[in-house]
């Protein structure tokens, strides 16, 4: 079965300093890869999406993310962090070429601090 | 181009009662897919429909249940309600099973007193 794992609920950063957000994912073969973002009160909104045309993928508001299969991870990032960029973040898998549904990790909280 | 709605976006019910939940996917998607999300246990697939048939499920009692109808649109139905069904209820649409970008909903807050 496929899962993903995200080290770390909680996530503080200053504004203006990188964020990461780490994904490692387990899967017998590469398999499509998301990043959502959920706001207070709202549902997730998708960031950016793994489908294996390119290893770094770059998504809304700045973010990216980089594809490594050699140490399963997916790991997300962003160069200098906003105060809008506090929210829940979660990683979620998708096996290639079937229809099951998306397996979530249990996200990250994202903290700004001022 | 209109987003995936849900309603209502929240509900108050008590134990025992049932419930029944609205999702309108984005036009022209045809999958639908449910989840649930609580503090403990994260976002849980509940299922997944595609031109009106069940296609997945996942691991919850038979008190969850769903439909399609011919345009696309989906409704969960949650019998006998319990404390522990307090959850925000996730759908998302996409345009075929398995296809690699579901669109989510605002979600429909449900608290079980």
């Amino acid at each position: 079965a496929q899962s993903v794992t995200q080290l770390g609920s909680h996530v503080s950063v200053s504004e203006g300093a990188l964020v990461l957000l780490r994904c490692n994912y387990s899967s017998s073969v590469p398999p499509y890869l998301f990043w959502y973002v959920q706001y207070p009160n709202q549902g997730l909104q998708l960031l950016l999406k793994y489908t294996s045309a390119a290893t770094l993928v770059k998504g809304i508001n700045g973010f990216e993310a980089e594809f490594k299969k050699s140490e399963t991870s997916f790991h997300l990032t962003k160069p200098s962090a906003h105060m809008s960029d506090a929210a829940e973040y979660f990683c979620a898998v998708n096996p290639r070429g079937g229809n099951e549904k998306l397996t979530f990790g249990t996200g990250t909280r994202l903290t700004i601090i001022p | 181009k209109a987003g995936v709605t849900q309603t209502p976006r929240y509900l108050i019910k008590t134990r025992g009662q049932q419930v029944t939940l609205s999702c309108s996917p984005i036009s022209g998607h045809r999958s639908v897919s449910w989840y649930q999300q609580t503090p403990g246990q994260g976002l849980q697939f509940l299922f997944e429909y595609f031109s009106e048939t069940q296609r997945n499920k996942g691991n919850f009692p038979g008190r969850f249940s769903g439909r399609q109808f011919s345009n696309s649109r989906s409704e969960m139905n949650v019998s006998t309600l319990e404390l522990g069904d307090s959850a925000l209820y996730l759908c998302a649409s996409s345009l075929v099973v398995g296809d690699n970008e579901q669109f989510f909903g605002p979600g429909t807050r449900l608290t079980v007193l």
